[in-house]
């Protein structure tokens, strides 16, 4: 079966300290990959995808993301963190279909 | 301003009472979706549309039906809710115009209980 893992239900990161959420996927073929944010009673807000091309793509509000494709992964990295990326975090897979695959969520939270 | 609107924001009901939760986008995008979420299981895709009068079934439609008959619009249908349909419901639209690739723009969420 397809699907997407989150290993981490929650990271913690002091402020101004680099991050790192992780994802990896079972997806057969050329998946799309995708990062989305979740703030609190708030619907999902897009960050950065990864299509084809350069394995490190660069997004919203200083995010980046590293595709390794041997290794099925696609982390979520800023180099310092702020109080104010304190939410929730998917990844979500498009197998090159009509359908998409989340994972279960990782909460991060910036300590001030 | 572009988005996408959910209606009832929040709703309480009773086992077996039929509940229709609206969605709508005004960014003329010809692909729609409904998620679920729950705690531990991330967003669940329940039910997809690539346009008008064409859907097709998620990772988890049981107890759902939808229905696409104007390009804005793709209501969710409960036609017997039960307890474990209790949730916090997504509608998202993408254009729809490459295969998987798009963005996809989130309504605010629609939290529902069923007692």
């Amino acid at each position: 079966a397809q699907s997407v893992a989150q290993p981490e239900d929650q990271v913690n990161v002091a402020e101004g300290n680099p991050l790192t959420v992780k994802c990896t996927y079972s997806v057969s073929g050329n998946p799309y990959l995708f990062w989305y944010v979740q703030y609190p009673n708030r619907g999902l807000q897009f960050l950065l995808k990864y299509i084809t091309g350069d394995n490190l793509v660069k997004g919203s509000y200083g995010f980046e993301a590293e595709f390794n494709k041997s290794q099925t992964s696609f982390h979520l990295k800023k180099p310092s963190a702020l109080v104010s990326d304190s939410a929730l975090y998917f990844c979500a897979v498009s197998p090159r279909t009509y359908k998409y695959i989340f994972g279960t969520g990782t909460r991060l939270k910036v300590l001030a | 301003e572009a988005q996408v609107t959910q209606n009832p924001r929040y709703l309480i009901t009773v086992t077996g009472k039929k509940l229709t939760v609206t969605c709508s986008q005004n960014m003329n995008h010809e692909y729609m979706s409904w998620y679920r979420q729950d705690p531990g299981l991330g967003l669940r895709q329940i039910y997809y549309s690539m346009n008008v009068e064409v859907t097709d079934k998620g990772d988890v439609p049981e107890g759902y039906k939808v229905s696409r008959k104007e390009k804005r619009n793709f209501p969710l249908i409960l036609e017997s809710p039960s307890p474990n349909q209790t949730s916090l419901y997504f509608c998202a639209s993408t254009p729809g115009q490459t295969l998987g690739t798009d963005t996809q723009y989130f309504g605010p969420g629609t939290r529902l209980t069923v007692l």
